[in-house]
């Protein structure tokens, strides 16, 4: 089956860690996202790629970074200059950068105590 | 420069009866218009797209969403709820490749029994 996954579903991390959140997909799509979605906040951009060893930060890059060293993966990084880190990460992909629809993985919840 | 509104944060609506969600957009030039699902920690599903062909456009689980030029709509509706239905809908606009995706802010159906 073709689809995008992340790993893991749940995470838990002590302040002033970092965090690596992972995300693959076997479309064969060029572009992936980061989103961050917080309570009453729909979605927000963090990053995103439109090719390999390519990426661009989106509204809300203060904090994270990103990596794209193959087509299939994009890893998100938490560090700890992000304030507040607590949120549902999901990560998309689509065929090409812009008019295609975007693909979504399941999500990974972050806690950050 | 584009974007989306969602009219409405929370939508009830009792079993049986017609789902309305409301999507208003801003676009220079002709979008593409996509209406997306959000089961509670879960990633976001494509329901149905709106890519310059037909205007009335059919989408999953019965949901269907007309793209009206004239009044910059493209709402969501549905005959009959079900409480299978009951989830985060997201509207989204994009442009010819090469732009960025935008997410409305959601909107959140309960559906009464």
């Amino acid at each position: 089956d073709g689809g995008i996954t992340q790993s893991p579903k749940y995470l838990f991390r002590k302040e002033g860690q970092n965090v690596t959140l992972s995300c693959e997909q076997n479309l064969n799509h060029d572009a992936m996202y980061w989103y961050r979605q917080d309570p009453g906040q729909g979605l927000r951009l963090i990053y995103y790629s439109q090719i390999v060893n390519d990426f661009q930060k989106g509204d809300i890059a203060e904090g994270y970074s990103v990596s794209r060293e193959k087509k299939e993966s994009f890893p998100l990084t938490v560090t700890s200059a992000q304030k507040n880190p607590t949120a549902f990460y999901l990560c998309a992909s689509s065929r090409t950068f812009g008019s295609y629809e975007q693909y979504f993985g399941p999500g990974t919840r972050l806690t950050v105590t | 420069a584009q974007s989306v509104t969602q009219l409405g944060s929370h939508v009830s609506v009792s079993e049986g009866a017609l789902v309305l969600l409301r999507c208003n957009y801003s676009s220079s030039v002709p979008p593409y218009l996509f209406w997306y699902v959000q089961y509670p920690n879960q990633g976001l599903q494509l329901l149905l797209k709106y890519t310059s062909a037909a205007t009335l456009v059919k989408g999953i689980n019965g949901f269907e969403a007309e793209f009206k030029k004239s009044e910059t709509s493209f709402h969501l509706t549905k005959p009959s709820a079900h409480m299978s239905d009951a989830a985060e809908y997201f509207c989204a606009v994009s442009v010819s490749t090469g732009n960025q995706f935008y997410f409305g802010t959601g909107t959140s159906l309960t559906v009464i029994p």
